[in-house]
């Protein structure tokens, strides 16, 4: 199936710095991507859905001037998490769908990010 | 609102016992829908999907029917093993929004 990749994987950070985290696709062009942040023990919550050459969704609730999402190609998405505060660590899970892969919207996931911010 | 609504865990069982996860969806339209596993410390890899009414996903030993007159996607497997220990994720997703919405997770814990 098709696969996405994350970069890093975890990162520890100190508050009030920034961070950037990639998601790729890495055999498919995906000209939507999602951002999940996941919660210890909790499900995934969509924070944006990135759009290839325009800009992003926020869900409701989410700081669009704090998490920065760009989705300059078709196969690169990155959230920056701005000016990082300790309540923003969690675990970050991109997902991206294939268009050419058939229907059923499938959503193929990166390994995610664990941010830890001191 | 649409949401997906899974069995709480967690949910502990001897290696070799009989595996149900309860899921239910309210959704509009005509939803695909799908489990995810999550193994400790890794991402989340689709484990089996049903993309119409009456369809039945499988993988793994794992199966789910999609019931439309139930609004259900129960995961089942026959004989558990150590290794299926995992969170398991029920969703459902339209093409219309695309994003998935997930349920909240079962914890699944399987004893030797």
């Amino acid at each position: 199936g098709a696969v996405v990749s994350q970069h890093p994987s975890w990162v520890i950070c100190k508050s009030g710095t920034s961070v950037k985290i990639e998601c790729r696709s890495l055999d498919f062009q995906a000209t939507t991507m999602f951002w999940y942040r996941q919660f210890p023990k909790q499900s995934l919550m969509l924070m944006a859905t990135s759009n290839e050459g325009s800009k992003a969704t926020y869900e409701q609730g989410v700081e669009k001037d704090k998490f920065l999402i760009n989705h300059a190609s078709l196969t690169l998405s990155t959230l920056t998490v701005t000016s990082a505060h300790p309540e923003d660590s969690s675990f970050y899970i991109c997902s991206a769908r294939d268009p050419a892969g058939g229907g059923g919207n499938e959503q193929f996931f990166g390994p995610g990010t664990r941010l830890t911010v001191l | 609102g649409n949401s997906v609504t899974q069995m709480e865990g967690p949910v502990t069982l001897s290696e070799e016992a009989f595996l149900t996860i309860n899921c239910t969806y309210t959704a509009t339209g005509y939803p695909s829908l799908f489990w995810y596993v999550q193994y400790p410390g890794e991402g989340l890899q689709l484990l089996l999907k049903a993309t119409k009414a009456d369809d039945k996903g499988s993988n793994k030993g794992f199966e789910a029917t999609y019931r439309k007159e139930t609004t259900s996607f129960h995961l089942e497997k026959g004989s558990v093993q150590v290794s299926d220990s995992a969170v398991y994720f029920c969703a459902w997703g339209d093409t219309g929004r695309r994003a998935l919405t997930f349920g909240s997770g079962t914890r699944l814990q399987v004893q030797p």
